[in-house]
């Protein structure tokens, strides 16, 4: 079965940048991966994705191994707006498959 | 560009009562995917289909719930005879083909007396 790994919970400081980790040991080759975040009360929001190489957008950076076991969602600057539950999702055939996340919490 | 639309956002139902949530798609999207989020878990995929067509439906309780995409209109997810455990959020998400980034709806916080 697809298994994804995420710490339960992080803590970050404000304007400090957040490095949050994923091993998705068991992803194909064909497979993206894809990063969600969900604020209390709000459905998931799309960061970002990727398949090999790193991908940059306006909210972050996804930094993917070169095995593609594992990748990194990295917020350059946290704010108190970006406290939220991230999800990382390799996307195994057309579904998506949510584990629990990391809760990541920022600090003034 | 509008995005996902569900509604309505809250729900309350007695037990035995059924509970109907709709979703309209992004503009041009064509295939819509139903969540269920109990609190403090993940999102669990229920049910993929493309209008007028389920695709994949190995997510759905096999009784008590349905779901449509018609040619017109939202598409409707149907819980009959709701229980007490049916209480949750439900999100629904759009692409415009398969295997695309999936944008997701506000939610409908459905709660069963």
């Amino acid at each position: 079965d697809a298994k994804t790994t995420q710490p339960n919970s992080m803590e970050s400081n404000e304007e400090e940048p957040v490095h949050l980790p994923c091993n998705h040991s068991t992803i194909s080759g064909t497979d993206y991966i894809h990063w969600y975040r969900q604020l209390p009360s709000q459905g998931p929001e799309y960061v970002i994705h990727g398949l090999t190489s790193n991908v940059n957008n306006r909210m972050a950076s996804l930094a993917i191994a070169e095995d593609r076991k594992s990748s990194t969602l990295i917020l350059h600057r946290a704010t108190l707006r970006d406290a939220a539950v991230y999800y990382c999702i390799p996307q195994y055939g057309q579904n998506f498959v949510f584990g629990p996340g990391t809760r990541l919490s920022v600090l003034p | 560009n509008a995005g996902v639309m569900q509604n309505p956002r809250h729900l309350v139902r007695r037990r035995g009562q059924e509970a109907r949530l709709r979703c309209s798609p992004m503009k041009g999207h064509s295939h819509v995917y139903w969540y269920r989020q109990l609190p403090e878990e993940g999102l669990k995929f229920m049910v993929y289909l493309q209008k007028e067509n389920i695709i994949d439906e190995s997510g759905m309780p096999k009784e008590r719930f349905s779901a449509e995409f018609p040619k017109e209109g939202p598409s409707i997810l149907r819980i009959q005879q709701v229980v007490r455990g049916d209480s949750a959020a439900y999100f629904c998400a759009s692409t415009a083909k398969r295997r695309e980034t999936q944008y997701f709806g506000p939610g409908t916080r459905l709660l069963v007396l």
